[in-house]
């Protein structure tokens, strides 16, 4: 079963507004990945956050991690036709022989439009 | 430093057949794991491996089976192939097994099962 469930699961904006895509999760995690996929393409980090930091910034993204509501947030500002993709959220979980593979949720298909 | 990369990129097979598929880490990775991406039911995790042992096993089927080498190569093969099994297989490696890290993906083999 699906560990985080994005929300929304499409998005439509224009080029130059902000996007934000949240994801929820179940369990106790070490980290929260966000990467994005361009076409059935190869995943692409993004973003790492670890379960005791609540705010990671790199260039346009901003990612927030609430362990007590056990959900995140990935905020791109300023968006580019470029950043059309689908964006996944992923779970490393904290316990037994799970740890270190990624739950994945089913994505927000993102599409900026020029 | 080269990425993680898999062969083949694109592969058709028939009900009942088996079928290899190889991937290369990045250099001084030791951790492999293997995902699978379909439409229905998003991406789902194989298995990892790491020092040529299987460290985590998602939920599927025997018919599913990997392997790594001593340079940490990896394979996955799929014997008596259902239409079901079409799909795109994600490779990723990371630095070690159970770490708090980032996985890396490759380009992905899409496999399509007639």
């Amino acid at each position: 079963s699906q560990q985080g469930e994005e929300d929304p699961q499409a998005l439509s904006i224009q080029e130059g507004e902000n996007a934000t895509m949240n994801c929820s999760y179940k369990t106790s995690i070490n980290n929260l990945q966000w990467y994005r996929q361009n076409s059935g393409r190869g995943l692409v980090h993004l973003i790492l956050i670890r379960s005791n930091e609540r705010e990671k910034h790199s260039g346009r993204l901003r990612v927030t991690l609430d362990t007590s509501k056990k959900s995140s947030s990935l905020l791109i500002t300023a968006s580019r036709a470029a950043d059309t993709a689908s964006y996944f959220c992923a779970t490393e979980m904290n316990y037994g022989g799970s740890q270190g593979n990624l739950i994945f949720g089913k994505g927000t298909k993102l599409s900026v439009k020029p | 430093k080269a990425g993680v990369t898999q062969t083949p990129r694109y592969l058709i097979k028939t009900r009942g057949q088996q079928v290899t598929l190889s991937c290369s880490p990045i250099s001084g990775h030791r951790s492999v794991s293997w995902y699978q991406q379909t439409p229905g039911q998003g991406l789902q995790f194989l298995f990892e491996y790491f020092s040529e042992t299987q460290r985590n096993k998602g939920n599927f089927p025997g018919r599913f089976s990997g392997r790594q080498f001593s340079n940490s190569r990896s394979e996955m093969n799929v014997s008596t192939l259902e239409l079901g099994d079409s799909a795109l297989y994600l490779c990723a490696s990371k630095t070690n097994s159970g770490a708090s890290d980032v996985q890396y993906f490759g380009p992905g083999t899409r496999l399509l099962v007639l």
